[in-house]
């Protein structure tokens, strides 16, 4: 089983539309939690971390669920620029090794 | 401006070369990470190092070396013995403080003639 596991997709979305992620991950022990854009052929940026309270960044909401082990990301309005793939990455333990997943694919179409 | 600086952006390599990517940081982070991700693909973990000189292997770390020499730099040498270099390759910095946040380069893609 791999540790960090998303859905590849490509999630293909009209304009305004509202779409939802989610990633599971295998190491109860994980310690600290993000989503990171990745643009086509460039790298990696640091969308926003996930608290275990939940947290909100304009129509980005992320949440952690450590019972199921399983973090959430939420675009709400989607935008043409919001088209980009969406990395999961979760930090192992006390040694805080970043680990990613395949990142999810998001088309938004006008 | 604080950040990671990776060097070249683009490599090309003849089969049996031996090369090395540039990663230096000046966020003064403990740790440094080297990935290798391929099309369609997530970034897959090849070296790390949490403190300088000392480094340890990822998941795939065959075919790579790396050195800890200084903090603010952690070169990766693909060698002849990595039979498929041609990727995508990242460094990425953090700090346990603020959760161990990535900061990655700009990346360089290294492919074989």
């Amino acid at each position: 089983r791999k540790e960090v596991e998303q859905d590849p997709g490509p999630f293909n979305v009209p304009e305004g539309a509202t779409v939802a992620f989610n990633c599971t991950y295998s190491n109860s022990a994980s310690q600290s939690f993000f989503w990171y854009r990745q643009d086509c052929r460039k790298e990696p940026k640091l969308l926003m971390s996930v608290y275990s309270s939940g947290n909100e960044d304009g129509r980005f909401t992320a949440q952690l669920n450590r019972a199921s082990q399983y973090i959430s990301l939420l675009i709400r309005d989607s935008k043409l620029s919001d088209s980009a793939t969406y990395l999961c990455v979760v930090n192992q333990g006390g040694s805080y090794i970043p680990t990613f997943g395949r990142g999810t694919s998001l088309i938004v179409h006008p | 401006d604080g950040g990671i600086t990776q060097s070249p952006k683009y490599l090309f390599r003849k089969e049996g070369q031996n090369v090395t990517l540039s990663c230096e940081q000046n966020l003064n982070h403990d740790a440094m990470y080297w990935y290798r991700q391929d099309p369609g693909q997530g970034l897959r973990l090849i070296y790390y190092s949490q403190i300088v000189n000392d480094f340890q292997k990822g998941d795939i770390a065959e075919g790579y070396s790396v050195s800890r020499e200084k903090k603010e730099s952690f070169p990766l040498t693909v060698t002849s013995a990595q039979k498929n270099p041609t990727a995508f390759y990242l460094c990425a910095s953090s700090t346990p403080a603020g959760g161990g946040e990535a900061f990655f380069g700009q990346g360089t893609r290294l492919t074989v003639v």
